[in-house]
């Protein structure tokens, strides 16, 4: 059964600083996707990560994925009160018969981000 | 375009009733996907469907939930004699035929309260 496992799960920060939240996951899979959540709200796509390797950057966030370690980590920069909110990460674990993902999802637990003066 | 669209956004029931969500996918969409989400816990897929077809529901408990995706109209999930353990926020989303790059557009939830 693929685990899915985020460190921290709470997270306090002070506005300008920097800080790393980590994903790691039991089992070889293709895609890595990060979410914002905030709260009583829906889901946010930040990132899809496709490949090891890979880093994408949007604004303050930063992701990347090494494939090899089951890794995958969102760099914050320069935390502002904005950025205050749940964030998931998410690992396709679905296979169809030819090997390709299918979208099934399974999400860490969450870290609860707070970003304060 | 619009999103992921569900309905009810919220919905009580009293145990022993039935709980009826609704999702309509992204325009261009044919892939939906099911999710629950307890109190102060992340998301678990329960189905995922494309149109008339149920493609994986290891994630549904195996008595009293459904879920559809008629040809015409929106995906339901269907949850008969609910129980207070099934007040949740279950949330719908939708991908558009695999391509790379894509990611599963999320709608805003039904949250269901069992009295």
């Amino acid at each position: 059964e693929l685990k899915v496992e985020q460190n921290p799960l709470f997270l306090s920060m002070q506005e300008g600083k920097n800080y790393t939240i980590y994903c790691n996951y039991s089992t070889t899979s293709d895609r890595l996707y990060w979410y914002r959540q905030d709260p009583g709200k829906s889901l946010e796509s930040l990132f899809v990560l496709l490949s090891n390797g890979a880093v994408k950057q949007e604004g303050r966030l930063m992701a990347s994925l090494d494939t090899k370690a089951r890794l995958s980590t969102l760099h914050i920069t320069a935390a502002v009160h904005d950025l205050s909110a749940t964030y998931f990460c998410a690992v396709d674990s679905g296979k169809n018969a030819g090997g390709t993902s299918y979208g099934k999802l399974t999400f860490g637990q969450g870290t609860i981000l707070t970003v304060h003066p | 375009n619009a999103g992921v669209m569900q309905n009810p956004r919220h919905l009580v029931r009293r145990r022993g009733q039935e709980a009826r969500l609704r999702c309509s996918p992204m325009k261009g969409h044919s892939h939906v996907y099911w999710y629950r989400q307890l109190p102060e816990e992340g998301l678990k897929f329960m189905v995922y469907l494309q149109k008339e077809n149920i493609i994986d529901e290891s994630g549904m408990p195996k008595e009293r939930f459904s879920a559809e995706f008629p040809k015409e109209g929106p995906s339901i999930l269907r949850i008969q004699q609910v129980v207070r353990g099934d007040s949740a926020a279950y949330f719908c989303a939708s991908s558009p035929p695999r391509t790379i790059q894509e990611t599963q557009y999320f709608g805003p939830g039904t949250r269901l309260l069992v009295l």
